[in-house]
């Protein structure tokens, strides 16, 4: 598809259990991102991919929290032991940067639909 | 000071009303800017860029004052689909390394 594709949208989970969402950013962004949104709150950056650079994971909140890109494409975020702190939207976007096509005056975010988890 | 404020509203203006946000930043070197809308339950999408001369877009007006760090959106004859969280995002970055960071966004809330 032309946009940024996320999988599971919906998501139920039991405490304590690990879930993995993924992410497939448009084709050709070397930026992704992942953040997270609780229902009536900001979007809370969780962490940042950009072509083969090392990634920036200073939002991830505990070391339950992790993620990989691999092939500099498809990521994939895993929360371990999930706490029912950890319900809310995962959204993930992505953006061309000035090395790619499609820079323009700026890298323009472009995000999925989101992953909705909710930990019971 | 955070990074990029906003103020949270809810602003609540009738149909017909024009209404201005603000957002100001606090990183001088920023490099660009943008204004995205956010409605219920859905994912942010892209409203407009917001360039150095200001820009506009329809009932859409975005300006940027880089002396005082804010960015403003302005619309005009609101609608009662205008209606949304407005985000300001901020680019810091430079070359391949982006720094974005949202504000928490300003509610709108066009009434009848």
């Amino acid at each position: 598809g032309a946009g940024v594709s996320q999988s599971p949208s919906n998501k139920v989970t039991e405490k304590g259990k690990d879930v993995e969402l993924r992410c497939d950013p448009i084709s050709g962004h070397t930026a992704l991102y992942w953040y997270r949104q609780s229902l009536g709150q900001g979007l809370e950056f969780l962490i940042y991919f950009q072509g083969n650079s090392a990634p920036d994971k200073s939002g991830l909140p505990s070391d339950r929290f992790s993620a990989e890109r691999t092939g500099g494409s498809v990521s994939t975020l895993t929360i371990q032991r999930t706490q029912q702190e950890d319900s809310a939207v995962y959204l993930c976007a992505s953006s061309p940067s000035r090395a790619d096509e499609g820079w323009t005056s700026g890298n323009t975010i472009y995000f999925g639909e989101g992953s909705w988890l909710t930990v019971v | 000071r955070k990074e990029v404020e906003q103020d949270p509203g809810p602003f609540n203006v009738p149909e017909g009303a024009t209404v201005a946000f603000n957002c100001t930043y606090s990183n001088s070197a920023s490099q660009s800017f943008f204004w995205y809308r956010q409605d219920c339950r859905k994912e942010p999408k892209l409203l407009m860029s917001v360039y150095s001369s200001g820009n506009e877009d329809g009932r859409f007006t975005a300006q940027l004052n880089r002396a005082s760090q804010y960015i403003s959106l302005l619309i005009r004859d609101s609608k009662l689909s205008d209606s949304a969280t407005y985000l300001c995002v901020v680019n810091e970055g430079s070359g391949g390394y982006q720094k974005v960071t949202f504000g928490t966004g300003t509610k709108l809330q066009v009434i009848p």
